[in-house]
């Protein structure tokens, strides 16, 4: 079944860690995106790709970096330069003017 | 002022109740429309695309109203299983979405 697969489900940082979440997606979908949400708040954009090879910063992308190799992988690194990386993350991916397909997302603790 | 404005609630109804929610957007070039429904510590699900004729799937109706820039969701003989957050979702074209915070909703027995 096409879908997206986030892993890894949790994942503990500690302070003054890079940490990479991984995206990948058989939906043949050209774009991809990752949010974070925190309690309470809204999906807030980091980055997005809409073709491999290149990506776009969305509304929060300091501290994080993304590459897009593939068309089926999108991978998001929380570097540690993110003051508060804390939160859930969700990768997505669409196909023309259609909404998302999201997967199950990533939570991000700092220890 | 925000982007997509949402009551974040919670809205409290009896199993049968109708309940309806309005989400309000700022940006006029906005072209596409969604309801998402996002559980407890899950990722969001399309619920339904919301055209300008209006849609129905099912008990929901979604509407659209471009010259006061407000999308609804008509939610009749709610169900237990209802109880989620609903997000309103806006995009301009082929373009990020932009989500707004959410309204949740708690259907009781």
């Amino acid at each position: 079944d096409g879908g997206i697969t986030q892993s890894p489900k949790y994942l503990f940082r500690k302070e003054g860690q890079n940490v990479t979440l991984s995206c990948e997606q058989n939906l043949n979908h050209d774009a991809m995106y990752w949010y974070r949400q925190d309690p309470g708040q809204g999906l807030r954009l980091i980055y997005y790709s809409q073709i491999v090879n290149d990506f776009q910063k969305g509304d929060i992308a300091e501290g994080y970096s993304v590459s897009r190799e593939k068309k089926e992988s999108f991978p998001l690194t929380v570097t540690s330069a993110q003051k508060n990386p804390t939160a859930f993350y969700l990768c997505a991916s669409s196909s023309g003017g259609s909404g998302y397909t999201f997967g199950s997302g990533t939570r991000l603790t700092v220890v | 002022r925000k982007e997509v404005e949402q009551d974040p609630g919670p809205f409290n109804v009896p199993e049968g109740a109708t309940v309806a929610f309005n989400c309000t957007y700022s940006n006029s070039a906005s072209q596409s429309f969604f309801w998402y429904r996002q559980d407890c510590r899950k990722e969001p699900k399309l619920l339904m695309s919301v055209y300008s004729s209006g849609n129905e799937d099912g008990r929901f109706t979604a509407q659209l109203n471009r010259a006061s820039q407000y999308i609804s969701l008509l939610i009749r003989d709610s169900k237990l299983s209802d109880s989620a957050t609903y997000l309103c979702v806006v995009s301009q074209g082929y373009s990020t979405l932009t989500f707004g915070k959410g309204t949740m909703l708690l259907v009781s027995p």
